[in-house]
């Protein structure tokens, strides 16, 4: 149980482009998910949290226009890198929490790279 | 000032030599300690969640333990598959924080056969 789905895997793209990335959770309801960055050798860092029909709350330095979050169901978060450029390459990585005092599950991560 | 820290940072064993990884952690209002596997290139994988001093949580090889201050993930004899990186993350009470971790930095563990 408490499998995260996160896809695509790995997206290559043009400087400029934007990109979106999925987080499901298969098997259980998520009240909360999460989406985290990291860097090579470095653990992870988290960027936003969102709830299921509200904003998202992003963490300090983290650019709102720069990584959109929708939270439009209990199973579905989706980021969306817009107008990506090299410095926006990273491993993104989602979780989901079913509800308070449980523990956040992970999908695979999604390496981006930006040319 | 680093609110969770790992140690040690890389850690290497023989098979079947036995050991502990490190997670101390500085702030108060603990609701809960989290250790996660690593894989490369993956996610975390859950492994155990902690919420009071003296708890203790087994699965198979591994055995995390939690004091005030510190949890300890222990293992006992492992195997060349046990090597990958083990992060700790604490959640404290931060009102609407939603339930976020903070996570260490992680200790990379090396099994040789």
């Amino acid at each position: 149980g408490a499998v995260v789905s996160q896809h695509p895997s790995w997206v290559i793209c043009k400087s400029g482009t934007s990109v979106k990335i999925e987080c499901r959770s298969l098997d259980f309801q998520a009240t909360t998910m999460f989406w985290y960055r990291q860097f090579p050798k470095q653990s992870l860092m988290l960027m936003a949290t969102s709830n299921e029909g509200s904003k998202a709350t992003y963490e300090q330095g983290v650019e709102k226009d720069k990584f959109l979050i929708n939270h439009a169901s209990l199973t579905l978060s989706t980021l969306t890198v817009t107008s990506a450029h090299p410095e926006d390459s990273s491993f993104y990585i989602c979780s989901a929490r079913g509800g308070a005092g449980q523990p956040q599950h992970f999908g695979d991560g999604t390496r981006l790279s930006i040319l | 000032e680093d609110q969770v820290t790992q140690s040690p940072e890389a850690l290497r064993l023989q098979e079947g030599e036995s050991s502990s990884l490190n997670c101390s952690y500085t702030v108060s209002g603990l609701r809960g300690l989290f250790w996660y596997r690593q894989d490369p290139g993956k996610g975390p994988e859950f492994l155990f969640t902690l919420y009071s001093a003296g708890e203790e949580k087994e699965k198979e090889r591994l055995k995390a333990t939690l004091t005030k201050k510190e949890s300890f993930l222990h293992i006992t004899a492992p195997k060349p598959e046990d090597s990958a990186t083990y992060l700790c993350a604490v959640q404290w009470d931060f009102g609407t924080s939603y339930g976020k971790l903070t996570f260490g930095q992680g200790t990379i563990l090396t099994v040789h056969p």
